[in-house]
């Protein structure tokens, strides 16, 4: 099946840092999608991508979908302690036969030292 | 505003006890699906449903069966409780159904199978 490579698994960084992560795979993806799951909750959707080439912002956050189809990353830019959870990429694509597959990424860890 | 709900949020079985986890949405969303989420492997999907009376496995339906006779509700059953499937499992829906990615979760159940 399709499969997600995102990284980096975790990452610690600075209140006011910019943080960027991002998702490749082998395969295309005809949408791209962000997520953040704050701890014991469950994920929350904070940016869908649905245009190769496209640069969606969201407050703090931009996400972009890659020209190749087959990438994405997400970037916050000045960082703040309740930013702190984990980030899930996850790809969207035709399966054949009348399905679709959501694929998920395993997810960036993020901790945000005050 | 009470999106998509899970129950309980908390339960541990022993070993071939059966259970089942509630999952329910005021969205009229067709589509619901359930995620179980291990640590280092991101979301799985269970299994699926487009709409009442319909449902589909997805990567992991293994020791897991759903039915789905309402809109509203999607339960999730473990027949014989196995510690493998100690996990939080995650309820979605979506708007698009299977053609957008874009999912609401609930909250998460945690299970602990001794």
């Amino acid at each position: 099946g399709q499969q997600l490579n995102q990284s980096p698994q975790s990452m610690f960084i600075q209140e006011g840092e910019d943080v960027s992560m991002n998702c490749t795979s082998s395969s295309i993806f005809n949408t791209w999608l962000w997520y953040k799951q704050d701890p014991g909750e469950g994920p929350v959707l904070l940016i869908a991508l649905y245009k190769a080439g496209e640069l969606t912002s969201n407050g703090r956050l931009t996400a972009q979908f890659g020209i190749t189809r087959k990438d994405s990353f997400l970037n916050i830019s000045a960082s703040i302690p309740s930013d702190v959870g984990i980030y899930f990429c996850a790809g969207h694509a035709y399966s054949g036969a009348g399905s679709y597959q959501l694929t998920f990424g395993k997810g960036t860890k993020l901790s945000v030292i005050p | 505003n009470a999106g998509v709900t899970q129950t309980p949020k908390f339960q541990v079985l022993k070993t071939g006890q059966s259970m089942t986890l509630q999952c329910a949405q005021d969205m009229n969303h067709e589509y619901m699906s359930w995620y179980r989420q291990d640590p280092g492997m991101g979301l799985r999907l269970i299994h699926y449903s487009v709409g009442a009376g319909i449902t589909d496995q997805g990567e992991v339906p293994n020791g897991y069966n759903v039915s789905r006779s309402t809109t509203e509700d999607f339960p999730l059953r473990l027949l014989s409780a196995a510690p493998s499937q100690t996990s939080v499992y995650f309820c979605a829906s979506s708007w698009g159904g299977p053609n957008t990615g874009e999912l609401f979760f609930g909250e998460g159940s945690r299970l602990t199978v001794l």
